[in-house]
């Protein structure tokens, strides 16, 4: 299956500082997802966002869709270590798959 | 109590043996997928059921082959490992096919010798 596009592929920040990570992808959605993977674990939901939401918040992530653009991005804020992890943004392509990006991998330095 | 679990959690075999993954979920879905992660942690789908029907049936060569016993089981058993088979293995689970969340097991780590 074809794979959406993650950037930036790593992104390495201090402690305390907001986290960016953005993804486009090809074909009209139903919605998009974000996901986080720990090393060594399974991936995690973290939100989903619907084609006619503009933006959407979790405690201290905020997701934003830009259809016109094909576009997404994640926002960390105030990032802790604990937040190192690979994040994985996957869209609807039909009724039963979902496109997955490449996943950006990001590094909170203490 | 663990939503998704999949067994066993390493598996290191010889090329040209025959293994098996099990997953379990406990959260009353009726969809459950296999997902193959390769070394660069591309995802791809190999094969969706559900309510024990095949939905999915991605490009996988024919040693593949998942059963689905009933809606909470979903097993993928590998004929003829070979060496490009070295992969994590990831079972999921959604509630049904198409616009919700997925939730995953932790993976199981082949590494064919």
């Amino acid at each position: 299956s074809q794979q959406g596009e993650e950037d930036p592929q790593a992104l390495s920040i201090q402690e305390g500082e907001n986290a960016t990570m953005n993804c486009s992808y090809k074909t009209s959605i139903n919605n998009l997802q974000w996901y986080r993977q720990n090393s060594g674990r399974g991936l995690v939901h973290l939100i989903l966002i619907r084609s006619n939401e503009r933006e959407k918040h979790s405690g201290r992530l905020r997701v934003t869709l830009d259809t016109s653009k094909k576009s997404s991005s994640l926002l960390i804020t105030a990032s802790r270590a604990a937040d190192t992890a690979s994040y994985f943004c996957a869209t609807d392509a039909n009724d039963y798959q979902l496109i997955w990006g490449a996943g950006t991998k990001l590094i909170i330095k203490p | 109590d663990t939503a998704v679990s999949q067994t066993p959690k390493y598996l290191v075999t010889q090329m040209g043996n025959d293994k098996s993954i099990k997953c379990e979920q406990n959260l009353g879905h009726d969809t459950m997928y296999w997902y193959k992660q390769d070394s660069k942690k591309f995802l791809k789908i190999m094969f969706s059921y559900n309510n024990k029907e095949l939905i999915i049936n991605e490009t996988v060569p024919n040693r593949f082959s998942p059963k689905s016993p009933d809606k909470a089981h979903l097993n993928l058993h590998i004929n003829s490992l070979e060496l490009g088979d070295s992969a994590v293995y990831f079972c999921a689970s959604s509630r049904k096919p198409a616009g919700e969340k997925l939730f995953f097991g932790s993976g199981t780590q082949l590494s064919v010798l």
